[in-house]
């Protein structure tokens, strides 16, 4: 079982919908968790930065954690076209180390 | 406040060479990571540095190699390539111990032909 696990998708929204992106994780040692955005040929854009559980809202943006389900969530509301994307979860234990484990990445188009 | 700059951003070369990439953190940020991203497995972990010390390595072979200079800028290096290291290769910077996460570069595309 690979430690954290990411529907690659391809999913497709129509503009204006609200987006639901999951990773689920293995080791319940991981206590921060983040969501990156990558565009094509870029790299990866932090875009939201959680410890332990909970909720945190960035604009469109709220993460959330369940870490006795050991899954997270990104929701973006009011999607744009400029949202689409490919978002990639990561997390990591807490400790000195900054060593980061990725889902695969799911691939996201908002359709205009 | 500049963010993380690899160089080169594109890189072609031939089976057997050996390559070196190139990564200025944001400043201040005195710790390092390296990851390869290919489409097949995603992004994965090569090594971690703070202040010049690897204080992680991933599950690659001894032929990936890097280091850590006293301005925190690092290196990594690749001998005898293969066709299977064509990848993007991704320098990540972080403040160490803040809650702030990891920033990533551009990345450097490397082709291996």
């Amino acid at each position: 079982q690979k430690e954290v696990e990411q529907d690659p998708g391809p999913l497709s929204v129509p503009e204006g919908a609200i987006v639901s992106l999951n990773c689920t994780y293995s080791n319940s040692a991981f206590q921060y968790f983040m969501w990156y955005r990558q565009y094509s040929r870029k790299g990866p854009e932090l875009l939201m930065y959680t410890y332990s559980s909970g909720n945190k809202e960035d604009g469109r943006f709220t993460a959330q954690v369940d870490k006795s389900s050991k899954y997270i969530s990104l929701f973006i509301r009011d999607s744009q076209p400029s949202d689409s994307a490919t978002y990639l979860c990561a997390m990591r234990p807490q400790g000195g180390s900054e060593k980061l484990v990725f889902g695969k990445g799911t691939k996201l188009t908002v359709n205009p | 406040k500049a963010g993380v700059t690899q160089t080169p951003r594109y890189l072609i070369k031939t089976r057997g060479q050996q390559v070196t990439l190139s990564c200025s953190p944001i400043s201040g940020h005195r710790s390092v990571s390296w990851y390869q991203q290919t489409p097949g497995q995603g992004l994965q972990f090569l090594f971690e540095y703070f202040s010049e010390t690897q204080r992680n390595k991933g599950n690659f072979p001894g032929r990936f190699s890097g280091r850590q200079f006293s301005n925190s800028r690092s290196e990594m290096n690749v001998s005898t390539l293969e066709l299977g290291d064509s990848a993007l290769y991704l320098c990540a910077s972080s403040l160490q111990g803040a809650a702030t996460g990891a920033f990533f570069g551009q990345g450097t595309r490397l082709t291996v032909v």
